[in-house]
């Protein structure tokens, strides 16, 4: 399977700490991209990240990639209750997305 | 609003029965998919369509069919749906079905076959 990972499976912390959950992957890809679902909902799409850039801002989201190693991280600083949901990461491969198993985020006020 | 629609949100269904779940959506994708998610095994893509009249299995596609008519429907049919169906299934939908592409997902059907 082509499906990455995401570690840890689960993570709570106190609002305003940072959260990072890192996504490994198997193949090469053209870019990777995290997604949110909020319980039960569908995802969403959060950022997309090249394969030739390191790191990439979005608001409170800090994204990193390394291709050698075949890895990224999501940091998210300042966090908050609205943040809890759980974190996807997904890469192209042929005609197909492949998703990463999930990291669960609580964030308690 | 742009969005991808499915239908019904939740199913209570026997072994056997026959189903279909609809899903549309409105932005002129191209590409369409089916995925299933299971606790643990994260989402798994059931088929997919790059355009009117193209499928393709994903991972996942035993027991399961699909159509592809018109551009903005794709519609999953489980022909004989079994326990092991029960799932949360969602479609999605992107531009091109490329690896820039980012996809936009419906808001599930909640699916358990008794």
């Amino acid at each position: 399977s082509q499906q990455g990972e995401e570690d840890p499976q689960a993570l709570s912390i106190q609002e305003g700490e940072n959260a990072t959950m890192n996504c490994s992957y198997k193949t090469s890809i053209n870019n990777l991209q995290w997604y949110r679902q909020n319980s039960g909902r569908g995802l969403v799409h959060l950022i997309l990240i090249r394969s030739n850039e390191r790191e990439k801002h979005s608001g409170r989201l800090r994204v990193t990639l390394d291709t050698s190693k075949k890895s990224s991280s999501l940091l998210i600083t300042a966090s908050r209750a609205a943040d809890t949901a759980s974190y996807f990461c997904a890469t192209w491969t042929g005609n197909q997305f492949y998703f990463g198993t999930g990291t669960s985020l609580t964030v308690i006020p | 609003e742009a969005q991808v629609t499915q239908n019904p949100r939740y199913l209570i269904t026997v072994t056997g029965k026959k189903l279909t779940v609809t899903c549309s959506q409105n932005m002129n994708h191209e590409y369409m998919s089916w995925y299933r998610q299971d606790p643990g095994l994260g989402l798994r893509q059931i088929y997919y369509s790059m355009n009117v009249e193209v499928t393709d299995k994903g991972d996942v596609p035993e027991g399961y069919k699909v159509s592809r008519k018109e551009k903005r429907n794709f519609p999953l049919i489980l022909e004989s749906p079994s326990p092991n169906q029960t799932s949360l299934y969602f479609c999605a939908s992107s531009l091109l079905g490329s690896f820039a592409d980012t996809q936009y997902f419906g808001p599930g059907t909640r699916l358990t076959v008794l």
